[in-house]
């Protein structure tokens, strides 16, 4: 069974520092996609990540960057020089690449609070 | 700007009404289109599977009497909440399926519809 854990609910720091976001991730799947959004106040889900499972580079977007680790099944996103503006609930998902619905399983979660 | 489009984005209905909520794709066609619910300060459940031209796949515990799926076109598929309750009361939120990621997993998500039922 796929499964997305992200163990932090909440996660409050100052405004530029570095913050990490947990994602471990279970799936018997040996192909498969892991997701990353955010979800700011207004409710909408933006879009930050897709990895492929056979594609383990990391990856630097600006001040976003992502980690993932096929060996401990993580898919760690950093924050670095966090702003306000990323005060939002970061979901990580997974799905798998072959099934016939690629339907996305979302773990529960961590509410991000950048204080000023 | 937005490739996947939901209406309206705020509804108050009265307890045992209607409700029909409208999820289109902008600038393709789906053929899938999945609708979640997501419970205040909750994570997204997948509720089911629409399939243009099929019945909606739903997920073990949503009941399908209760949440009417039809996606009657490659551009437009609806949730309607039948005869809805207090406990109906929340976000939906459509996503769909891209042209050719099928297998990719490439998900445009709606804006999401938050529903109370008083």
């Amino acid at each position: 069974a796929q499964k997305v854990t992200q163990a932090q609910t909440e996660i409050s720091v100052v405004e530029k520092e570095d913050v990490t976001l947990d994602c471990v991730y279970e799936t018997r799947d040996t192909t498969y996609y892991l997701f990353w959004y955010k979800q700011p106040p207004s409710g909408e889900l933006v879009f930050l990540i897709r990895r492929n499972s056979f594609d383990e580079q990391n990856e630097i977007s600006g001040r976003y960057s992502w980690n993932f680790q096929k060996s401990t099944s993580s898919f760690n996103f950093t924050i670095t020089a966090s702003q306000v503006v990323d005060s939002a609930v970061y979901f990580c998902a997974l799905s798998e690449a072959y099934s016939s619905a690629s339907k996305i399983i979302f773990g529960s979660g961590t509410r991000l609070s950048i204080r000023p | 700007g937005a490739v996947v489009s939901q209406h309206p984005s705020r509804v108050i209905c009265k307890s045992g009404t209607s409700v029909k909520i409208e999820c289109r794709s902008l600038d393709f066609q789906a053929t899938t289109m999945f609708w979640y619910r997501q419970f205040p300060k909750q994570s997204l459940m997948l509720m089911a599977t629409s399939n243009e031209g099929s019945k909606a796949t739903y997920e073990q515990g949503v009941e399908k009497d209760k949440f009417l799926i039809n996606h009657a076109s490659l551009t437009l598929s609806t949730l309607t909440v039948t005869s809805a309750h207090p406990e109906d009361s929340s976000f939906y939120i459509c996503s769909a399926l891209s042209p050719g990621g099928r297998n990719t997993g490439e998900l445009f998500f709606g804006e999401g519809s938050r529903l109370t039922v008083l």
